[in-house]
């Protein structure tokens, strides 16, 4: 059974660079999409970028650049990093693992199959 | 990107009440729609993906349909562990986008 486990500080300074690891237990990482999704206090989902295995990545605009999300396979962990934070940064942040389902030939549908549990970042001097 | 609209944003029921959910997308994306229930300071859950599909392990009170734009989330005979908030995900494309939330309340 795959686990999720994110990990990195949980304080970050205005302007500096937030990193965080998420380390993939009881399967392999080379398969599937592995995003970052984060949730600011009291609010809804915000999907932040995936990478593929491979290496492809697919990066949410909204966050104009800042992103970066690489795999390490010889450690089974993915990671992100998010430069230049503010207080708008402040969130939980959570990795999850996207999975494909063929229906028919040419169909396919994706979701969010296993998350981790989440891990706090707040941005203040 | 795709804008996702849930309804209600909030709603209260009693245990054994049918309740549901609904979610509209901006533009059609087909089937690529997933449900997933959050309790409070917890990961999201997946319950449904490609809009009707129930994962694997879900109870199946659990229920979803809908394509193109409308999409339903209902959950027949609400049970006590079911108090939570449920985000509909659209995965047609990228960026992927959430609803706001739908969260479930005791009466």
């Amino acid at each position: 059974q795959v686990q999720l486990q994110e990990s990195g500080p949980g304080l970050v300074k205005p302007s500096e660079t937030l990193s965080l690891t998420c380390t993939v237990s009881g399967g392999s990482i080379s398969s599937n999409y592995w995003s970052w999704i984060r949730q600011p206090p009291g609010k809804g989902l915000e999907w932040i970028g995936y990478i593929y295995f491979s290496g492809n990545t697919n990066y949410n605009p909204s966050l104009k650049g800042r992103v970066t999300i690489s795999v390490g396979t010889s450690k089974n962990q993915f990671s992100l990093r998010l430069s230049s934070v503010t207080a708008a940064d402040t969130a939980v942040y959570f990795c999850a693992r996207e999975r494909r389902t063929v229906t028919a030939p040419g169909f396919y549908y994706y979701y969010l199959d296993v998350w981790g549990r989440g891990t706090t970042v707040t941005v203040s001097s | 990107d795709i804008q996702m609209t849930q309804s209600p944003s909030s709603l209260s029921a009693s245990v054994g009440d049918r309740v549901t959910i609904t979610c509209r997308a901006s533009e059609s994306i087909s089937i690529s729609l997933n449900w997933y229930q959050q309790k409070s300071g917890k990961a999201p859950q997946l319950l449904i993906y490609a809009a009707s599909s129930l994962q694997s392990g879900v109870p199946s009170r659990f229920s979803g349909s809908g394509s193109g734009t409308d999409f339903t989330l209902t959950i027949d005979s609400l049970q006590p562990e079911d108090f939570a908030t449920y985000y509909c995900q659209q995965s047609h494309n990228t960026p992927r986008t959430f609803g706001l939330g739908t969260k479930v309340e005791v009466k």
